[in-house]
């Protein structure tokens, strides 16, 4: 069974400082996504990472994707209290003839001055 | 605008009630899906479908049921076999179940609680 593993579930940070979300998967994927969830609201789509070695930034978010190690990471550059939420990553598996997506448990961060 | 819409977004159900949740896209894509989210927990997919009249269980669909008569909807139906069916629950859909680009978009969610 496909196993998706974020961690740490929970994280606070101060303003400024820089930190790293990683998800690991149990099984082989090349195709990851995170999504940021707002308290009580949906899921809006972050980055998409396609293949091995990928790397995408978008502002102080960027995100890798090893498929050889089976570990993506979202990396944080001087946080901002816009960017408290919970990301979640979520990994892509062939099952029972549909791409279906996986997704970990969450990482809920908190940024505070 | 393009976008998928869920309503109702508070839902009450009483003990024994099957209660229907509607969700709606019109971003022309062949495949959605239901997930249904608890309190600190990641998404667990409760049915998809990948076209028209078409549809499959996922990990949890026990005690729901789904419909796919229009490629624009996707009604899930919470009954009274759910035992625990308090939670927030999200629709999605993608272009198409079997693209090997299958990034998945969002609803903004149903909450619903069992009085």
């Amino acid at each position: 069974e496909l196993k998706v593993e974020q961690n740490p579930l929970f994280l606070s940070m101060q303003e400024g400082k820089n930190y790293t979300i990683y998800c690991n998967y149990s099984t082989t994927s090349d195709r990851l996504y995170w999504y940021r969830q707002d308290p009580g609201k949906s899921l809006e789509s972050l980055f998409v990472l396609l293949s091995n070695g990928a790397v995408k930034q978008e502002g102080r978010l960027m995100a890798s994707l090893d498929t050889k190690a089976r570990l993506s990471t979202l990396h944080i550059t001087a946080a901002v209290h816009d960017l408290s939420a919970t990301y979640f990553c979520a990994v892509s598996i062939l099952s029972g003839g549909y791409n279906k997506l996986i997704f970990g448990a969450g990482t809920r961060l908190a940024v505070h001055p | 605008d393009g976008g998928i819409t869920q309503s109702p977004k508070y839902l009450f159900r009483k003990e024994g009630q099957n209660v229907t949740l509607s969700c709606e896209q019109n971003l022309n894509h062949d495949a959605m899906y239901w997930y249904r989210q608890d309190p600190g927990q990641g998404l667990r997919l409760i049915y998809y479908s990948q076209i028209v009249n078409d549809f499959q269980k996922g990990d949890i669909a026990e005690g729901y049921s789904v419909s796919r008569e229009k490629k624009e909807s996707f009604p899930l139906t919470v009954t009274s076999a759910q035992k625990n069916p308090t939670a927030f629950y999200l629709c999605a859909s993608s272009p198409a179940v079997f693209s090997s680009y299958n990034e998945q978009f969002f609803g903004p969610g149903t909450r619903l609680t069992v009085l």
